[in-house]
């Protein structure tokens, strides 16, 4: 139980182009979701907190109009990276809260903005 | 501000033998959740084990187990008979009692010699 899938596993986008990633929970609802980045050899930085219905929270630092977040369903978050550059190349992560507050992890997503 | 800090960046253990893996955090709270990820080269990331900061008694998971010193702020991770598998990045994490995010630390990569 408690698997996150995650769509797609790599993308490559040209530069000025948004792209899109989803987040689902397969096995069970999530009314949280959260989206990481990390970079190479580096750490998980979270970006945003989602939750079903309602505007994601951005972490400090974290542009809310580049990174749209949307959490549709208690299956379901997007993370659409907008005008994409090439420094928003990165690894982006997200993970899908259980009860009583444990996260498991999606398999990630390998962004390349050429 | 809570942080968790993985001081080793890497560590070498021979295969069949005993690791261990360091991490301290600093937190004002009395009650909040500890775990050890473990990130393989497939990028997803495993719960290896998880200890509620309210229990003594450390928590082990097979030939995983910790050394939680509440006093000291310490949550080390011992992997004993340490297998090929085993290598990866392993990712100490802190968790608020009523928050759902995660802080992460650095993370430290284990590598396993045959």
């Amino acid at each position: 139980g408690a698997v996150v899938s995650q769509h797609p596993s790599r993308v490559i986008c040209k530069s000025g182009t948004s792209v899109k990633i989803e987040c689902r929970s397969l096995d069970f609802q999530a009314t949280t979701m959260f989206w990481y980045r990390q970079f190479p050899k580096k750490s998980l930085m979270l970006m945003a907190t989602s939750n079903e219905g309602s505007k994601a929270t951005y972490e400090q630092g974290v542009e809310k109009d580049k990174f749209l977040i949307n959490h549709a369903s208690l299956t379901l978050s997007t993370l659409t990276v907008t005008s994409a550059h090439p420094e928003d190349s990165s690894f982006y992560i997200c993970s899908a809260r259980t009860e009583p507050y444990e996260q498991y992890f999606g398999p990630g997503t390998r962004l390349t903005v050429t | 501000a809570q942080t968790v800090t993985q001081s080793q960046p890497e560590m070498s253990v021979q295969e069949a033998e005993t690791v261990t893996l360091s991490c301290t955090y600093d937190t004002s709270e009395s009650d909040y959740y500890l775990f050890w990820y473990k990130q393989p080269p497939s990028r997803q990331m495993i719960l290896v084990i998880r200890q509620e900061a309210y229990k003594q008694q450390n928590a082990t998971e097979n030939r995983f187990s910790v050394n939680f010193q509440k006093a000291a702020k310490s949550f080390s991770l011992k992997i004993s008979d340490s297998q090929l598998g085993d290598a990866a990045m392993y990712f100490c994490a802190y968790r608020g009692s009523g928050t759902y995010k995660y802080i992460f630390g650095t993370g430290t990569r284990l590598k396993v010699l045959a």
